[in-house]
């Protein structure tokens, strides 16, 4: 199956800090999502992004897919950024059709101080 | 819109018990998965429907879980009987029909063996 490695696995900001966070994977995709697990657990949608770039506030995102990378941007960051960063990704599986479940990576883990 | 509900959303059981979670995904949305959560790591796909058909449980211990989705709409998974092992989250989420859809998630449930 396909491998989701993230980096880094913790990063520690000071509130304003901008931040980065990579997702490689090992195959093509035609499914990539970016989350935001919060400290009660709940998994927010950010991105679905599986080519391109895309924008939303502080957010922002680019996956270069013939590279088999995205990249998450925090700009400006705030304590209430800081939770569990997951990169998920899917393509059809060998069946075809709608076999297209997400892989997830182990999540890079932010903490912003105020 | 209303999101994906689940309940409960804490449980805690003695090994060899039985256990049973209830999930109702987004209105509309043809396709439900449920992924297990272990603390540390990231979603793992236990199984995924397609209306009330089974897309992909490869994954899923059949010899303790089960899940169904009765008329395509909610969906139960069970564990009987329940391993230490088996403490994690539940994570339900739903998606539309089509390759590579957003899939959004419900609040999980966070189940305790003892």
């Amino acid at each position: 199956g396909i491998q989701v490695e993230q980096s880094p696995p913790d990063l520690i900001l000071q509130e304003g800090a901008n931040s980065t966070l990579r997702c490689n994977f090992s195959d093509s995709v035609n499914n990539l999502q970016w989350f935001h697990q919060n400290p009660w657990g709940q998994l927010i949608n950010l991105f679905y992004i599986p080519s391109g770039t895309k924008q939303n506030g502080r957010l922002s995102a680019t996956t270069v897919a013939t590279e088999r990378y995205s990249l998450l941007y925090i700009s400006s960051s705030q304590t209430t950024d800081s939770g569990v960063y997951f990169c998920a990704v899917g393509n059809i599986g060998s069946s075809g059709g709608s076999n297209y479940k997400l892989t997830f990576g182990k999540g890079t883990l932010l903490t912003v101080n105020p | 819109e209303a999101g994906v509900a689940q309940s409960p959303r804490y449980k805690i059981i003695e090994k060899r018990q039985s256990v049973a979670f209830w999930c109702n995904p987004i209105s509309g949305h043809a396709t439900l998965y449920w992924y297990q959560q272990i603390l540390g790591q990231g979603p793992k796909l236990l199984i995924q429907f397609q209306n009330n058909g089974v897309v992909d449980d490869s994954q899923l211990p059949k010899d303790r879980f089960s899940a169904e989705r009765l008329k395509g709409v909610d969906s139960t998974l069970k564990i009987q009987p329940a391993k230490l092992e088996d403490s994690a989250v539940y994570l339900c989420a739903s998606s539309s029909l089509g390759p590579g859809d957003t899939q959004y998630f419900g609040p999980g449930t966070r189940l305790t063996v003892l």
